[in-house]
């Protein structure tokens, strides 16, 4: 069965620090792999997508960016955070051929 | 781009009666419309997803009904249990690439 994993759980970094986030995928092959942020109390933003390696799609311009060096690895980027970089980040996939998508565990973030 | 409205977002129920979640959605192109649940700090998960050739799925207590000409979408969930207490999302997806969230709705079954 596939599983999903993300690392670190919990992050607290001070603004203008780095920030990189990972998430791999096992069980599956050539997943489409997402990046989402949920603000506290609010919806999931898409950040990132990609439907396979070296291939991104970003949906919303900002200081983050995201990379995939390999077929089931999935990295989340940032060189210097800011106070609004704080929140919940979430992985997901989708594959095996369907639309099924399935989160992560999730990653929060904290920038003091 | 596509645009998912999902409406109430906040929802009372008393223990027993049913609860219902609509969203409605902008891009006639869309097919799979996915319902997740998420509890309190985890992450959401998914609960039933309907496709665009199916106007109704159902699965326990929860029902999904889908109509592609009005362009809606809802979640039913019927004899509510404390336990069904969550944020629901909906969402809606025209190629299996990209995924459009609704905002969510809070549910909250009173015992």
């Amino acid at each position: 069965s596939q599983t999903i994993h993300q690392w670190p759980a919990t992050l607290v970094q001070p603004v203008g620090s780095p920030l990189s986030l990972e998430c791999t995928v096992e069980g599956t092959s050539n997943p489409n792999l997402y990046w989402y942020r949920q603000a506290a109390g609010r919806g999931l933003q898409l950040l990132f997508y990609s439907v396979g390696i070296g291939q991104i799609s970003s949906e919303v311009p900002q200081n983050l960016s995201a990379s995939r060096p390999q077929d089931r690895q999935f990295i989340l980027s940032s060189k210097k955070l800011l106070l609004s970089d704080s929140g919940f980040y979430l992985c997901a996939w989708t594959g095996g051929g369907t639309y099924e998508q399935y989160f992560g565990p999730g990653t929060r973030l904290t920038v003091t | 781009g596509e645009n998912v409205e999902q409406h109430p977002s906040t929802l009372s129920v008393q223990e027993g009666d049913s609860a219902v979640i609509k969203c409605t959605y902008s891009d006639s192109a869309s097919n799979y419309f996915p319902w997740y649940k998420q509890e309190l700090g985890k992450r959401p998960q998914l609960i039933i997803d309907i496709r665009s050739n199916v106007g109704e799925k159902k699965d326990q207590r929860i029902a999904v009904t889908l109509n592609k000409t009005a362009k809606h979408f809802s979640l039913h969930i019927t004899e509510t249990q404390p336990e069904d207490s969550a944020v629901y999302f909906c969402a809606a997806s025209n190629t299996g690439n990209q995924f459009y969230f609704g905002t969510g709705t809070s549910l909250t079954v009173i015992p």
